[in-house]
């Protein structure tokens, strides 16, 4: 069964930074694409980025380009958000994806003064 | 962008009857390899969405035969055959055909 844990999530001031990490376990991540999807307090879900199996493709949506950089360590079978500049509108449980599948509970950004 | 659109936005079902939601994609999710990329997720309260369908029609490993997928172009269903009570929650068809990959807004399922 695949787990996946998503951490790194928390209380940040407008302007801040977090990473967040998402581990495979039980599971080779490396031959499959990764994504972050996001979900808003109380709303809809909302892709975020994507990476190739080798890393060298990358893609975001449009509001966070320049302010989001995804990665992956594939010996570690990890995938990772780095996220500056947050803002108000980035508050959200960031939930990770192997191949569109999902299987971590997630992790909570809030951005707030 | 392309646009979802799911109906309805809620249902409520009685347990052993049978449940449809539509997914309306603004343009055709069929690609040049001849696949239609469309996908329906689960998502119970509290927890991370659940692949329920690929590709329009195909279970995900572990899915129950009560749930099936059809459609094609920009017109899409998703149906349960016999509800059940563990099938509460919040179905969001998704499209992965280009980026930004996007989602319908979610049809929230009750039971009566």
């Amino acid at each position: 069964e695949l787990l996946l844990v998503e951490s790194g999530g928390g209380l940040v001031q407008p302007g801040g930074s977090l990473r967040l990490s998402c581990e495979a376990s039980a599971f080779t991540s490396r031959t499959y694409w990764m994504s972050w999807v996001r979900q808003a307090p109380g709303k809809g879900l909302e892709w975020v980025a994507n990476i190739k199996e080798d890393g060298s493709e990358k893609y975001y949506v449009d509001s966070v380009k320049g302010r989001f950089t995804i990665s992956r360590d594939n010996v570690k079978n990890s995938m990772y958000l780095q996220m500056n500049s947050l803002r108000a509108e980035d508050s959200a449980v960031y939930y990770c994806a192997i191949s569109g599948v999902y299987g971590g509970q997630g992790t909570l950004v809030t951005v707030s003064s | 962008d392309i646009v979802m659109t799911q109906t309805p936005l809620s249902l409520s079902v009685t347990p052993g009857q049978p449940a449809s939601i539509s997914c309306k994609s603004s343009q055709s999710l069929l690609y040049s390899d001849g696949k239609t990329y469309l996908y329906w997720y689960l998502q119970k309260p509290g927890q991370s969405p659940q692949l329920l369908i690929y590709e329009v029609f195909n279970r995900f490993s572990g899915v129950p035969d009560r749930f099936s997928g059809s459609g094609s172009g920009t017109d899409f269903t998703l149906k349960i055959s016999r509800v059940e009570a563990e099938d509460v929650g919040v179905y969001y068809c998704m499209h992965s055909i280009e980026l930004p990959w996007t989602f319908g807004q979610g049809t929230k399922v009750e039971i009566k």
